[in-house]
């Protein structure tokens, strides 16, 4: 079946530091990726998305490439702030949009300290 | 974009009892989904709920404990029966189509006493 493995947190970074959340995966055929965020007393909502290899997703400075060799599809930014302060997830689903289950990691809790 | 309201969005419940957890969407969609978040864990997908047809459960979770409705299309229900300490999570009503991305509520946060 699909598994979704990312980086257990939780992860404290000061302001402006650079950002790495890693992500792999396991799936059959091709599946579409997704990072979701989690901010403090909010629903999930969708950060950005990737649905083919080499694709990139990018959205709010955050960005993630869909690496097929690597089964991977880490998380980056590159001067993070406080407001970035959430629980971000990595998922795949086997179509592009939102007509399909979504396989989940187990969050990763970020903190920005000013 | 779709708007999603869950209720209620706390409970605390005695085991043994059932709790019926509410999902309504502001736009018909396609699909509708019911996830659970254990403490510590990933989200996991319960059950796909079908509008007019009984819901699709994934393995290890059944119908008779997540009894799941959907009378049309913006609305579901999924009660979560007999319950037990084990059961306490955060259930998560998922909307989408084809067109969208996946949409969620906010989520039910149950403890089971």
């Amino acid at each position: 079946g699909n598994s979704v493995t990312q980086m257990e947190g939780p992860v404290t970074l000061s302001e402006e530091a650079f950002l790495t959340i890693n992500c792999t995966y396991t799936a059959t055929g091709y599946p579409s990726l997704f990072w979701y965020v989690q901010y403090p007393g909010e629903g999930l909502q969708l950060l950005l998305k990737a649905t083919k290899a080499d694709d990139k997703g990018s959205n709010k400075g955050f960005e993630a490439t869909y690496r097929k060799e690597t089964t991977s599809f880490h998380l980056e930014k590159g001067s993070v702030q406080v407001s970035d302060s959430a629980v971000y997830f990595c998922a795949l689903s086997e179509t592009g949009g939102g007509a399909d289950g979504l396989t989940f990691g187990k969050g990763t809790h970020l903190i920005i300290q000013p | 974009s779709a708007v999603i309201s869950q209720k209620p969005s706390r409970d605390i419940c005695q085991r043994g009892t059932s709790l019926t957890i509410q999902c309504q969407v502001d736009s018909q969609v396609t699909m509708m989904f019911w996830y659970r978040q254990q403490p510590g864990q990933s989200l996991t997908l319960i059950a796909t709920a079908n509008q007019g047809s009984e819901a699709t459960y994934e393995s290890g979770f059944v119908i008779d404990k997540f009894p799941i409705s959907r009378p049309n299309l913006t609305f579901s229900t999924l009660t979560v029966s007999n319950m037990s300490p084990e059961d306490s999570s955060i259930y998560l009503c998922s909307v989408g189509t084809d067109n969208t991305e996946a949409f969620f509520g906010q989520g039910t946060r149950l403890t089971v006493v």
